[in-house]
């Protein structure tokens, strides 16, 4: 069954520093999302691509936050700097059309210290 | 006011019993609803979709949906220990053709 790879799977950092994380969506997904969960919540949209192009990212902390998908296949999500706050799963998702469901990756956990 | 809503808290139900989880959401629009079940320290996988009023059922899993009570509800019957996870109601957002996500319902089976 085909997979939204995501790596690292786990991620400790100091605040302040910079942290990237990367998403490998299924083959010919054109939609492409990250959502960052903090525990006990549901995801929240950071950035919606379709393509290569940002269809939105209004809830992106843009100031620290940045993300990109260059070819439009695999994707990544920037953190810089880091603060404690941003401690949560940063989740990839992927799908044909949003009407049938998104498929996850394995989501990358971090921990701002 | 919240796109998604679930507001029960934990749920603890015990083996082979039927849990029901419930979801409300706000944009008359939608068309598409989705129960994701997530596992601690996992990514969240999705279990059901349903588009049309009334049942889907799968397995031991029915959802149930009301647009015109704006009412999404997830039943798990036979409740088994490994059902054990917070779900997740998901809502396409037709407009910007997106999920919106409620906070989830952690449902607990007492063995």
């Amino acid at each position: 069954e085909a997979e939204v790879a995501q790596s690292p799977r786990y991620k400790i950092t100091e605040k302040s520093q910079a942290v990237a994380f990367w998403c490998d969506p299924i083959s010919g997904h054109a939609t492409l999302y990250w959502y960052r969960q903090i525990l006990g919540q549901g995801p929240e949209l950071l950035v919606q691509f379709q393509d290569e192009s940002v269809v939105d990212d209004s809830q992106l902390p843009k100031d620290r936050f940045s993300a990109e998908r260059l070819k439009g296949v695999d994707s990544t999500l920037k953190i810089q700097p880091a603060e404690l706050g941003d401690s949560a799963m940063y989740l990839c998702a992927s799908s044909l059309r949003t009407s049938s469901g998104y498929t996850f990756g394995s989501g990358t956990r971090l921990t701002v210290v | 006011q919240k796109e998604v809503e679930q507001n029960s808290g934990p749920l603890s139900v015990p083996e082979g019993a039927i849990a029901s989880l419930n979801c409300t959401y706000s944009d008359r629009g939608s068309q598409s609803f989705f129960w994701y079940r997530q596992y601690s320290g996992k990514s969240p996988e999705l279990i059901m979709s349903i588009y049309s009023n009334g049942d889907k059922e799968d397995g031991r899993f029915t959802a149930q949906l009301n647009k015109a009570s704006q009412y999404v509800s997830l039943l798990i019957r036979d409740s088994q220990p490994s059902d054990s996870a917070t779900y997740l109601c998901a809502v396409n957002i037709e407009g910007n053709n997106r999920l919106a996500f409620g906070k989830g319902n952690q449902v607990v089976v007492i063995p």
